[in-house]
Parts: structure tokens; C-alpha cells; sequence
């Protein structure tokens, strides 16, 4: 049973527009998010975090959104590059059981120049 | 270069074999971790090491498994009798304790093993 999910398997943007990828979770003591971008052949990338005390955390170009009722999260990204052209996956952690994370399945961007 | 290195990248094995896979992660790190990830999914959580302590291990992690962390520095994943199953990205992350909430994982390259 996944816990966190992605529901859009890709995603295609056009360079210098917003990207927008969503996550949902079913896991009410989760409370640590994050937003891993892979490359192929490559391992998952730290990209941005964000905790359940808060609803919103940027960083540059990238801004995670938290809404803590719908169980949701959005990862944008503005403007879009080519080179953010990746799959992105969320992840989550529980607030007893901090180390093991729990991945979406991710979404493919491709970001179109 | 001071990120989480795994070796090998890549490792093909025909069915029954044995393989064993490496992890360095950074070296300030003190807690280690293992990832499977198969196409199309997200990495699965395998076990845990806060030091040489395996502190957690999931259910995906069958009798034919076994990770150690003898130093607390360098961990290795085995696999025995390998199966076609067992053929997905192995993946290494290392953390260091957070002073506030949350800690954040950061990973190696990951081992691809193809078991034929």
C-alpha cells in the first residue's frame, strides 16, 4: 500500500513557464517532506524540504507548498529550464521514525526549450 | 568529491550467484541507509545504520540479504543465491542527525544489478 503517492507519471512544460508537480499522502503521522530530482543513471538529488510546522519553503527557483489537510504537496518550479528536464520524486518521513522515507513513484518533466 | 560513492555502478550475475555491493557516504555521516528501486517506482527502504548499529530492517529484506557496518564507516549489501527479481537499482544514502526537524538523505550513484 503506497503511502505517497504521485499520480502523473509526466509532465511537459515549455521552457520560462511554471512547472507544477503534485504528491499526495495517506500517512497522517508523516511530517517531514522532501523533493528529490534524478537524472538517469544517476542517484536522487536533494532539490528542497519542507516540515509540517510550516505551509510554504523556497528556495531560488523552486518552492514546495504544503497543505497538511488535503494531504497534499506541490513542488513549483519557475521558470522552467531545460536542464530541469528529470524525474522528480517526493518523499516523506514520519515524526517517530524519521530515518526511513517513504518515495512517490515520480513524475517524468520534460521541459520543452 | 565528498558525496556518498557506491561501487560497483553496474553488476550482471547469473541466477544462484553471490554479489556484494559497496557504500562510502560522506564521512561526517554517521547514519547509512540502503534503497532498492525498481522501473517505474520509488526507492523502497531497505535498513538503516546509525553508526555500526542496524537499527531497522523492512520486510523486503529476506534471509538472503545481509548488511553490515563493521566501522561505522563504509557499508556492504550482500545478496545470496540471487533470484531474477533481485535485479533493480541499489541505491546508498547517508544523513547526518538533524539539530532541528527533519533530516535529509543524501544518496550515491546507486548499483544496477541485472541478475539473468
Amino acid at each position: 500500500d503506497q503511502q505517497v503517492k504521485q499520480n502523473s507519471p509526466s509532465l511537459s512544460v515549455q521552457e520560462g513557464r511554471i512547472s507544477i508537480l503534485n504528491c499526495d499522502y495517506t500517512n497522517s503521522m508523516f511530517d517531514y517532506f522532501l523533493w528529490y530530482k534524478k537524472y538517469p543513471a544517476e542517484g536522487p538529488t536533494f532539490l528542497i524540504s519542507i516540515s509540517s510546522i510550516k505551509d510554504k519553503n523556497e528556495d531560488g527557483r523552486f518552492t514546495v507548498f504544503l497543505n497538511k489537510s488535503a494531504k497534499h504537496l506541490s513542488l513549483h518550479i519557475v521558470p522552467s529550464q531545460p536542464g530541469d528536464s528529470a524525474v522528480y520524486f517526493c518523499a516523506a518521513s514520519e515524526i517517530y521514525n524519521f530515518n526511513k522515507f517513504y518515495f512517490g513513484s515520480g513524475t517524468k518533466l520534460n521541459v520543452k526549450p | 568529491d565528498t558525496g556518498v560513492s557506491q561501487d560497483p555502478r553496474h553488476k550482471i550475475t547469473k541466477r544462484g550467484q553471490n554479489v556484494t555491493f559497496r557504500c562510502d557516504p560522506i564521512s561526517e555521516h554517521n547514519r547509512l541507509y540502503w534503497y532498492r528501486q525498481t522501473l517505474g517506482q520509488g526507492p523502497e527502504f531497505l535498513t538503516y545504520f546509525q553508526n555500526e548499529a542496524q537499527l531497522e530492517k523492512s520486510r523486503l529484506l529476506s534471509d538472503r540479504f545481509s548488511a553490515e557496518r563493521p566501522k561505522g564507516s563504509f557499508s556492504t549489501l550482500e545478496i545470496q543465491r540471487t533470484e531474477q527479481g533481485d535485479s533493480a537499482m541499489y541505491l546508498c544514502a547517508s544523513s547526518h542527525p538533524a539539530r532541528d526537524v527533519g533530516e535529509t538523505q543524501y544518496f550515491g550513484p546507486g548499483t544496477r544489478l541485472l541478475v539473468l
